[in-house]
């Protein structure tokens, strides 16, 4: 079955650092990928869209990384500040490719002063 | 732009009575939106696709009649949970998409926080 996967341990890390979060998948051949970001008791909001042809997309401090090979996404905050704290969603299209999203679990994301 | 508003943003209702959750596109047309359902610390789960003018779609496992899902109009999809019950206490999130592609990305309403006692 489709199964995404995502650290569920919270990651914890100094601020002015690089928060890398993983996203790995398993029986998904998705031509696309995304990443949302979650603040407590909030909707998601998009983050950054990379399709299989992609390796690799930047917005501002956000870099992600797609590979196909692997069946693993990477999602880059560069000079992290305390504001980015918050959990992170992977999602990909459904196999039937139709307009569901299905999401990980989520990593979470703290950031110290 | 791309606002998605959902309301209520919390209910609290006795068992055995039904809830209404909107969903409403502020900005832009939408024939499709999706409905979620989230547990704490849990991932996003789709319950069901809403189409517009024409029967939801459920996922394996959701209750078509439990959860009722209409949309009248290109700007709002509700979601009436009928009959409710303590385990049907969770966080409901809407969405749709501006594009109305598959590979587009998806806007969320702030989500409903329902609890049943």
């Amino acid at each position: 079955s489709q199964k995404i996967e995502q650290n569920s341990e919270a990651l914890n890390i100094q601020e002015g650092k690089t928060a890398t979060l993983t996203c790995n998948y398993t029986n998904y051949s998705p031509a696309y990928l995304q990443w949302y970001r979650q603040d407590p008791g909030r909707g998601p909001v998009f983050l950054l869209l990379i399709r299989e042809n992609e390796k690799e997309k930047r917005k501002e401090r956000l870099k992600v990384t797609f590979d196909t090979t692997l069946k693993q996404s990477l999602f880059h905050i560069t000079a992290s500040q305390p504001a980015d704290s918050a959990t992170y969603l992977c999602a990909l299209a459904g196999m039937d490719s139709s307009y569901k999203l299905i999401f990980g679990s989520g990593t979470r994301l703290l950031v110290r002063p | 732009g791309a606002v998605v508003s959902q309301h209520p943003s919390r209910v609290i209702c006795k068992s055995g009575t039904s809830v209404k959750i909107e969903c409403r596109s502020l900005d832009f047309q939408a024939t499709t939106m999706f409905w979620y359902r989230q547990f704490p610390k849990k991932s996003l789960m789709l319950m069901a696709t809403s189409n517009e003018g024409s029967k939801a779609t459920y996922e394996q496992g959701v209750e078509k009649d439990k959860f009722l899902i209409n949309h009248a109009s290109l700007t709002l999809s509700t979601l009436t949970v009928t009959s409710a019950h303590p385990e049907d206490s969770s966080f409901y999130i809407c969405s749709a998409s501006v594009e109305g592609s598959y590979n587009s990305p998806l806007h969320f309403g702030n989500g409903t926080r329902l609890t049943v006692t």
